[in-house]
């Protein structure tokens, strides 16, 4: 296992077509998060995971954004009817609970809506 | 979670020291001060973590006083790879509290 994955790398959508992103965390990390990050800020939290739970959700995850995971090994996350503020990169971390400000993120998957 | 200031950009030569400082003033007594770098068109790299004192690794140092207000990430002799943006958190170890990522430091490095 050499680290988190993400796919797509890039994604063009027109406005109102809905995404799916998926991330394969490292295979013995329980917990798995979701970040977006726009030009010239830090990654900013969307949502965090263990195993197959749900712990978190940020207020900037609107209704339109769902995440799952459901075997507790790798997530996806959805967002319905893209709207241009959605563009940006959206970057997937894994990491033990017991070290869970250690973190080991994946290359980001782009999103450019039209 | 504590709020941290860092310069927003940095520039140095090939070769020198890259001293970055972050300021932290309300610590927590159960936090920890974490360093990730994050590259262009990449995700952050988590690269060193402490707590108290001095923590050194194969990439950097990490240098907080007893007071812990602040820390201070050290790069030795950096090359035109280290340019990257470098950002301090302060949170606890382990736990529920997600990751807060303020702005950053850009470094860039100059041949």
């Amino acid at each position: 296992d050499t680290g988190v994955s993400q796919n797509p790398r890039h994604k063009i959508t027109k406005r109102g077509q809905n995404v799916t992103f998926r991330c394969d965390p490292i295979s013995e990390h329980n917990r798995l998060y979701w970040y977006r990050q726009t030009l010239g800020q830090g990654p900013e939290f969307l949502t965090y995971f263990q195993n197959e739970a749900q712990l978190e959700k940020s207020r900037l995850l609107s209704d339109r954004f769902s995440a799952e995971r459901p075997k507790g090994s790798f997530s996806t996350l959805e967002i319905q009817r893209t709207e241009q503020g959605d563009s940006a990169m959206y970057l997937c971390a894994s990491s033990l609970a017991q070290t869970s400000y250690e973190q080991y993120f994946g290359p980001g998957t782009r999103l450019t809506v039209t | 979670l504590a709020k941290t200031t860092q310069p927003i950009s940095m520039d140095s030569y090939e070769g020198q020291e890259v001293n970055i400082t972050c300021s932290h003033n309300n610590i927590a007594t159960n936090d920890y001060i974490t360093w990730y770098q994050q590259f262009p068109s990449q995700g952050p790299r988590f690269i060193i973590q402490g707590y108290k004192t001095k923590v050194t690794n194969e990439v950097a140092s990490l240098f907080i006083p007893a007071d812990r207000k602040s820390s201070t990430l050290s790069l030795p002799r950096v090359s035109l790879s280290d340019t990257a943006v470098y950002y301090c958190l302060v949170g606890p170890y382990s736990g529920n509290t997600p990751l807060v990522f303020g702005k950053g430091t850009r470094l860039s490095v100059i041949a």
